[in-house]
């Protein structure tokens, strides 16, 4: 079976750093993008970053880029977001992704249940 | 940046009903890269729609997707219990940043 299991959540400070892990199974892992796509208390879905199946292509939305970093450890099955100098705007469940194809710019057809970061003081 | 507006926002019918949800692109989007999610409360999204309208893996063909340009149209027949949920649409392809339309949520009447 597929899955994707997301990890690293918790209570952060604004300001701080934390970095989520999401991990592969059931699948070639490095056959395909990844992406992390969010979704703050209540609200919709915001696509956040993604990264091609070589680590040679990464995308960043807007409000993170320079803040947050997407990498890939594909022996590991790992997928990673550090999140930098978060801020209360970063509070969310963050899903991890999987893209259809292998450059990141495709269709997600399959998420994890997502972790939750709460940036609070 | 393409924005997606779906509308509209809260939709409320009832079982076996035909359901017509609809998301416009603030400027033409081939129709290879439009996708359509169902999200239930405490759910990670599943995909439904793929190319704005091919159905992914396992689902019922009582959901179907259209549209071309500006314009893209999910339809669900014969709503059944199952099927009250956010709709979200997406558009992906070569032009990042990739982007959701606000939500639809399908409720019952």
């Amino acid at each position: 079976e597929m899955q994707l299991v997301e990890s690293g959540g918790g209570l952060v400070q604004p300001g701080r750093s934390l970095r989520l892990s999401c991990e592969a199974s059931g699948f070639t892992f490095d056959d395909y993008g990844m992406h992390w796509v969010r979704q703050a208390p209540g609200k919709g879905l915001e696509w956040v970053s993604g990264i091609s199946w070589s680590s040679s292509n990464r995308v960043y939305a807007g409000s993170v880029r320079g803040r947050f970093t997407i990498s890939r450890d594909n022996a590991k099955k790992s997928l990673y977001l550090q999140m930098n100098s978060v801020t209360t705007e970063d509070t969310a469940l963050y899903y991890c992704a999987k893209d259809f194809g292998s450059s990141a710019d495709w269709y997600f057809d399959l998420w994890g249940r997502g972790t939750l970061v709460l940036v609070s003081s | 940046e393409f924005v997606l507006t779906q509308s509209p926002a809260t939709l409320a019918l009832s079982p076996g009903a035909r359901a017509t949800l609809s998301c416009r692109a603030s400027r033409s989007l081939d129709s290879t890269y439009l996708a359509w999610y169902q999200q239930k409360p405490g759910q990670a999204p599943r995909l439904l729609i793929y190319r704005a309208s091919y159905r992914a893996s396992g689902i019922p063909d009582r959901f179907s997707g259209s549209g071309s340009g500006t314009d893209f149209t999910l339809t669900i027949s014969g709503l059944e219990p199952a099927d009250f949920a956010v709709y979200y649409c997406h558009q992906y392809g070569d032009s990042p940043p990739y982007t959701f339309g606000q939500g639809t949520k399908l409720e019952i009447k």
